[in-house]
Order: structure tokens, then C-alpha cells, then sequence
């Protein structure tokens, strides 16, 4: 089954604490993507890559960081100098970096900070 | 910068009504794609619109794109109560090749039975 996967779907962390959300494909595509949702926000983007070893801020990327260091991953860490981190983070993948790609997400992790 | 602005932020319709979202772009669009997030889910991908003045439909939902390439219509005929979520859409970065998509903050439609 070709597809794209996030877990956990729900996570709860201690204020003050890093958490790191996973993100994996095997659609083999080149770039990924971070957005976060909050209630009548839309899709804001925290960060993306296009290639390997490779990514660039979005709109909102501070407190945040990221890795790409295989083509299937783009883990997003949450840091403790996110303000708000809690809402929903959505992951998703295209075929390429053209804008004429579609993008298929993930099911989305909601991080709760108590 | 770029930007994608889409009207109203909520709609509440009764079963059987027309529903209708607008989009505009800042910036010409090389294309506009649409989404719909059923609650509790993620956005999967509708359609997408490349042509001036194009048209497509999907059964009820018929799409539009501007004649300028600045706009776009989402427009469900007689909607169910299947048709509940947010619809987004979004457009590519102007100028690049490569990059990301700008979305708009989507129209949030309740069905009432």
C-alpha cells in the first residue's frame, strides 16, 4: 500500500519538553512538506523540502526544526521555544517541487502540550 | 507576498441547497487545485484547473477557473450531508518551478438533514 504515514496520531507532552512527529512515505516522491492547523486558521507551512539533504522555512518555522535525510522522511521537531505548539500538524508528500503536482497528505498528528 | 484568499469562512446549508466558495489569487496562477478535509481527517486532493476559463465538473460539484487565472468557484449542487468538511484551495509559488502551495483558509461546510 502506497501512501504516506504519521504517528502518533494523537501525542501529549509536558511543556518545556522537544517532541519530534514522524512522517514517512513510499510514494517515492521527491518533496514533503509541514503545515499546521489550527480551528478557522487554515494550512499554515512550517517547513519543506524538495530534495534530500535539503529544506526551506515556510510561513511560521520558528520553534520549529527539521531533518531530510532520506527521501521516505522529513521528521518535524517541535521545540520548547514554540509558544503554542499545541494543535494539528499535517504531513505531506509531491510527486516533485513543480507547482503543477498535487499533494497527498498524511493522517495528521494532534499534539496536545499540558 | 502571495497570497490566496477564499470567501465565506462558514456556510450552513439546509440538504438540498447550492453551496458555493470563491478563491482569489494575489498573483496569475499557472493552476489552481482544490481540496476537501472531512472533520477529524486530512485534505484530499479534488481537482485540479490549469485552462483559462476552464470548467470541469464531479457529478455535483462543478469547478472554475477565472478567465484571468485569478479566481476560482467550487460549486455543489443540492448538497447531502456527505458533502460536509472544509474546502480549500490553493495555488503554486508565482515565478518558481519548483515550491510549495499557497492555500487558502477554506470554507467550512455544515449540511443540516
Amino acid at each position: 500500500d502506497g501512501g504516506i504515514t504519521q504517528s502518533p496520531k494523537y501525542l501529549f507532552r509536558k511543556e518545556g519538553q522537544n517532541v519530534t512527529l514522524s512522517c514517512e512515505q513510499n510514494l517515492n516522491h521527491d518533496a514533503m512538506y509541514w503545515y499546521r492547523q489550527d480551528p478557522g486558521q487554515g494550512l499554515r507551512l512550517i517547513y519543506y523540502s524538495q530534495i534530500v539533504n535539503d529544506f526551506q522555512k515556510g510561513d511560521i518555522a520558528e520553534g520549529y526544526s527539521v531533518s531530510r535525510e532520506k527521501k521516505e522522511s522529513f521528521p518535524l521537531t517541535v521545540t520548547s521555544a514554540q509558544k503554542n505548539p499545541t494543535a494539528f500538524y499535517l504531513c505531506a508528500s509531491q510527486r516533485s517541487g513543480a507547482g503543477a503536482d498535487t499533494q497527498y497528505f498524511g493522517p495528521g498528528t494532534r499534539l496536545t502540550v499540558l | 507576498g502571495q497570497q490566496v484568499m477564499q470567501i465565506p469562512q462558514y456556510q450552513h446549508v439546509q440538504e438540498g441547497e447550492d453551496f458555493t466558495t470563491y478563491c482569489n489569487s494575489s498573483t496569475t496562477l499557472s493552476n489552481i487545485q482544490w481540496y476537501k478535509q472531512r472533520p477529524g481527517g486530512h485534505p484530499v486532493f479534488l481537482i485540479q484547473l490549469v485552462k483559462s476559463g476552464e470548467v470541469k465538473k464531479q457529478k455535483r460539484l462543478t469547478f472554475q477557473f477565472g478567465e484571468a487565472k485569478k479566481n476560482s468557484s467550487l460549486h455543489i449542487t443540492a448538497t447531502q450531508t456527505t458533502d460536509v468538511g472544509t474546502y480549500f484551495c490553493a495555488g503554486p509559488d508565482r515565478g518558481s518551478t519548483l515550491g510549495r502551495l499557497y492555500f487558502g483558509r477554506g470554507t467550512q461546510l455544515t449540511v443540516w438533514p
